[in-house]
């Protein structure tokens, strides 16, 4: 079982939509949680860390639900600068295993005019 | 501030040739950290280093070989190039090496590298 599990996706949604993407992942003793955005053929960078009691930024609300190990993403009233693949990450330290991010595979969003 | 630096952009290599992909950052970062890109997979973790001369494995760390000499270059190796190594690489580096920390990860640009 993959340690961070996502929407396949991908997601077409028109301009000025709602958005939700959902993740999961499966160390119980995960400490740390990103949303990070990637454009095609470019390097990811971070949208949002993730807190227990939920954040939001501008057009962008973050969830962590710790007793279900589950993690969503809402986009509000989508731009066309938007489209991009969004990453969930989770910090699952193991052991010696210090630090150590897992990505899941992406969601895709197109949104159109 | 040129953040995460990676050479080079492209590359095309012979199976069997070897090569280093070089990454350095200008931001003191302790925590560095080499990453593969392929389709339908997320990011998987190759090598990682918490500090200059300290290096561990990732998850996909056959066939690559690291080294930290200085805080500032995360060199990634590959020793005899595969087809199975075609893929986008990417560096990364934070401040801290504990990412519960909150500490922001800084990616290069990347390095398409394809095998043939």
């Amino acid at each position: 079982r993959k340690e961070v599990e996502q929407d396949p996706g991908p997601f077409n949604v028109p301009e000025g939509a709602t958005v939700a993407f959902n993740c999961t992942y499966s160390n119980s003793a995960s400490q740390s949680f990103f949303w990070y955005r990637q454009d095609c053929r470019k390097e990811p960078k971070l949208l949002m860390s993730v807190y227990s009691s939920g954040n939001e930024d501008g057009r962008f609300t973050a969830q962590l639900n710790r007793a279900s190990q589950y993690i969503s993403l809402l986009i509000r009233d989508s731009k066309l600068s938007d489209s991009a693949t969004y990453l969930c990450v989770v910090n699952a330290e193991r052991g010696s295993t210090l630090g150590r991010l897992y990505f899941g595979r992406g969601t895709q969003l197109t949104v159109w005019p | 501030n040129a953040g995460v630096t990676q050479t080079p952009k492209f590359q095309v290599l012979k199976t069997g040739q070897s090569m280093t992909l070089q990454c350095a950052q200008d931001m003191n970062h302790e925590y560095m950290s080499w990453y593969r890109q392929d389709p339908g997979m997320g990011l998987r973790l190759i090598h990682y280093s918490v500090g200059a001369g300290i290096t561990d494995q990732g998850e996909v760390p056959n066939g690559y070989n690291v080294s930290r000499s200085t805080t500032e270059d995360f060199p990634l190796r590959l020793l005899s190039a595969a087809p199975s190594q075609t893929s986008v690489y990417f560096c990364a580096s934070s401040y801290g090496w504990r990412q519960s920390s909150g500490n922001t990860i800084y990616f290069g640009e990347g390095s398409w590298l394809t095998v043939v």
